[in-house]
């Protein structure tokens, strides 16, 4: 299994308060990645990484910011939270360098109430 | 339309059987092609990459049709163990971004 750790694992957290995922990769791949998996709808998308300090916004990014300062460390941050962010997310890493591959995190449930 | 759409199922299969899922895809300049394996509440993991003149691994065998824009895959004698979400996956062509279907949901029955 690639190694890949996401923290916390579950959090419930109130409306209006900020948030920071943690995905952590012991791999050195390139490509990190953020997604959000709801019911009825494939995983989306959020912010990816390809590289140390360069990021860019993925299908649903909005509300979401993203930093990598460390190539195996990368962190999302609800600057405040909404319901409508309650999900399951997951951290991946990918190798790039023409491969698509990409590989998950364990993930993190995310509750906002 | 979707660009990646799959039928939600589920399909629910006696152990044992032939089992088979399309999945279409709209950008008719994607390249790069996967199938991944979902368990309840755990995370995706990659089950095969699908290449154009199609390939097998073990009882899996997956089909590439770029004509009509759809992947498929099939499972031979289903095991009790092949039950979980199947997600298509497809790239977009630039900065190794995919595309993910919302995965069909296979039980395979005693």
């Amino acid at each position: 299994d690639a190694g890949i750790t996401q923290s916390p694992r579950h959090k419930v957290t109130e409306t209006g308060t900020p948030v920071t995922l943690r995905c952590h990769q012991t791999e050195n791949h390139r490509y990190m990645y953020w997604y959000r998996q709801d019911p009825g709808h494939g995983l989306r998308l959020i912010h990816y990484s390809y590289g140390v300090k360069d990021t860019d916004k993925g299908e649903v990014s909005d509300g979401y910011s993203v930093s990598r300062s460390k190539t195996e460390d990368f962190l999302l941050t609800l600057e405040s939270a909404t319901s409508s962010q309650t999900s399951v997310y997951f951290c991946a890493i990918g190798q790039g360098a023409s491969t698509y591959e990409q590989y998950f995190g364990p993930g993190t449930r995310l509750t906002v109430t | 339309r979707k660009e990646v759409e799959q039928d939600p199922g589920p399909f629910n299969v006696p152990e044992g059987a032939t089992v088979a899922f399309n999945c279409t895809y709209s950008n008719s300049a994607s390249q790069s092609f996967f199938w991944y394996r979902q368990d309840c509440r755990k995370e995706p993991k990659l089950l095969m990459s699908v290449y154009s003149s199609g390939n097998e691994d073990g009882r899996f065998t997956a089909q590439l049709n770029r004509a009509s824009q759809y992947i498929s895959l099939l499972i031979r004698d289903s095991k009790l163990s092949d039950s979980a979400t199947y997600l298509c996956v497809v790239n977009m062509d630039s900065n190794y971004q995919l595309i993910w279907g919302a995965g069909t949901k296979l039980i395979i029955k005693p």
